[in-house]
């Protein structure tokens, strides 16, 4: 069955340090793969996506995610994280173009000052 | 232009009552779907529908039904309400091959 895992559920990082997200899924072929954020009390915003084509993806707020076919990885990286940046994200697939998103479990973001 | 819109954005119900939650958009979408939070377990999809009169079960479907009677609305419906079906309710819409654009969601509460 088609599974997304985000190992880390709970991440801090100071501002101004980088961030990695990590995302991992099991699927036999390549699926769509995204990226979204939620801050507390909202709903989801699309960070950035990844359909096909080159590899390294960048999105919105500064944030990039590299998909990796080999590792089945499609992490989200941020050079310096600023204190807005405290939220929960999510990774989530598609796949083979079914319409369907699947998502991991989610990762929270702590921004120390 | 709104987006995605969700009535109500909360609710307290007891167990064995019935409701409805409203998705609407005005993005003239094909796909609309619902979907429950949870803590630690991301969103999970509970039904669909790729079009006008169409609806397909999710992952999570026991408990639910819906109904998409014009294309900008779904609804979501609890028939009798039971304390596992406290959750965070989202909807979502998308042309297909494209973005889910997600509504604020609806905080339920069954006692």
């Amino acid at each position: 069955a088609q599974s997304v895992t985000q190992p880390d559920i709970h991440i801090t990082v100071s501002e101004g340090a980088s961030l990695e997200l990590r995302c991992n899924y099991s699927y036999g072929a390549t699926p769509y793969l995204f990226w979204y954020v939620q801050s507390p009390g909202q709903g989801l915003q699309l960070l950035l996506k990844y359909f096909s084509g080159d590899t390294l993806v960048q999105g919105i707020k500064g944030f990039e995610a590299e998909f990796k076919r080999s590792q089945s990885s499609f992490n989200l990286r941020k050079p310096s994280v600023h204190w807005s940046d405290a939220a929960e994200y999510f990774c989530a697939v598609e796949p083979g173009n079914t319409g369907k998103l699947i998502f991991g479990q989610g990762t929270t973001l702590q921004v120390k000052p | 232009n709104a987006g995605v819109t969700q009535t109500p954005k909360f609710r307290v119900l007891k167990t064995g009552q019935s409701m409805t939650l409203l998705c609407a958009q005005d993005m003239n979408h094909e796909y609309m779907y619902w979907y429950r939070q949870d803590p630690g377990m991301g969103l999970r999809l509970i039904h669909y529908s790729v079009g006008e009169g169409t609806t397909a079960k999710g992952e999570v479907p026991d408990g639910y039904n819906v109904s998409r009677l014009k294309k900008q609305n779904f609804l979501l419906g609890l028939e009798s309400a039971a304390p596992s079906q406290t959750s965070v309710y989202f909807c979502a819409s998308t042309h297909g091959e494209d973005t889910q654009y997600f509504g604020p969601g609806t905080r339920l509460t069954v006692l």
